[in-house]
């Protein structure tokens, strides 16, 4: 499969324990944030969202944390699977002169191993 | 309901020809915007088209361009390539894009694969 990147810090984990991806984001006007999971060979995957009225968001699985304090993301993915090996993404969103504009950050690599 | 289409999924050129991506949208989505993808600069963003007109645009320079069809499926040129252009080259789609006053969840197409010699 293609390489998202070659020097992504990787999170390396047992199937069936709980995952933590923390990502720090830039800018303190941003209002809304999303989770991508990028399998190799693939484009990304939205896996969840949320807004900055929020401080937590559960999905399937996954729960996002948002502390606008220190401007830090984080993604927990329960029960760890094979399958949630990939790159995952955090970005954030803001209002930009009148646009939004999305920025990326550059990744972290989660490893299950089985 | 198809997913978003890029094509084609791998290309190479040499140093100073020229490139079109094309991506096909989801049915009804009317936003699609491009990113550029490397090991070293991570996912960055191109340009966002919405019903025809380039609502946004990131910083790249000018051999970078791109356009919208009336059907919203939409086409990336780049000219006079060079080495650093090897990329993967990322199209999503949209119902209201993240440009506008809405915050649409993007939708990627797998991508398409440049390799510049």
């Amino acid at each position: 499969g293609e390489s998202v990147g070659l020097h992504l810090p990787t999170l390396s984990v047992q199937e069936g324990d709980n995952s933590i991806i923390n990502c720090a984001y830039s800018n303190s006007a941003s209002d809304y944030f999303i989770w991508y999971k990028q399998e190799s060979g693939k484009g990304p995957q939205f896996i969840i969202d949320i807004r900055s009225n929020m401080d937590k968001r559960q999905g399937q699985r996954v729960t996002v944390l948002l502390n606008k304090t220190v401007k830090h993301l984080s993604l927990q993915i329960a029960a760890t699977q094979p399958g949630d090996s990939a790159v995952y993404f955090c970005a954030e969103n803001w209002m930009d002169t009148g646009r939004r504009a999305l920025t990326f950050g550059s990744g972290t690599r989660l490893q299950v191993q089985p | 309901k198809a997913g978003v289409t890029q094509t084609p999924r791998y290309l190479i050129k040499t140093r100073g020809q020229q490139v079109t991506l094309s991506c096909s949208p989801i049915s009804g989505h009317r936003s699609v915007s491009w990113y550029q993808q490397t090991p070293g600069q991570g996912l960055q963003f191109l340009f966002e088209y919405f019903s025809e007109t380039q609502r946004n645009k990131g910083n790249f320079p000018g051999r970078f361009s791109g356009r919208q069809f009336s059907n919203s499926r939409s086409e990336m040129n780049v000219s006079t390539l060079e080495l650093g252009d090897s990329a993967l080259y990322l199209c999503a789609s949209s119902q209201t894009g993240t440009s506008g006053r809405g915050t649409g969840e993007l939708f990627f197409g797998e991508g398409s694969r440049l390799t510049v010699l």
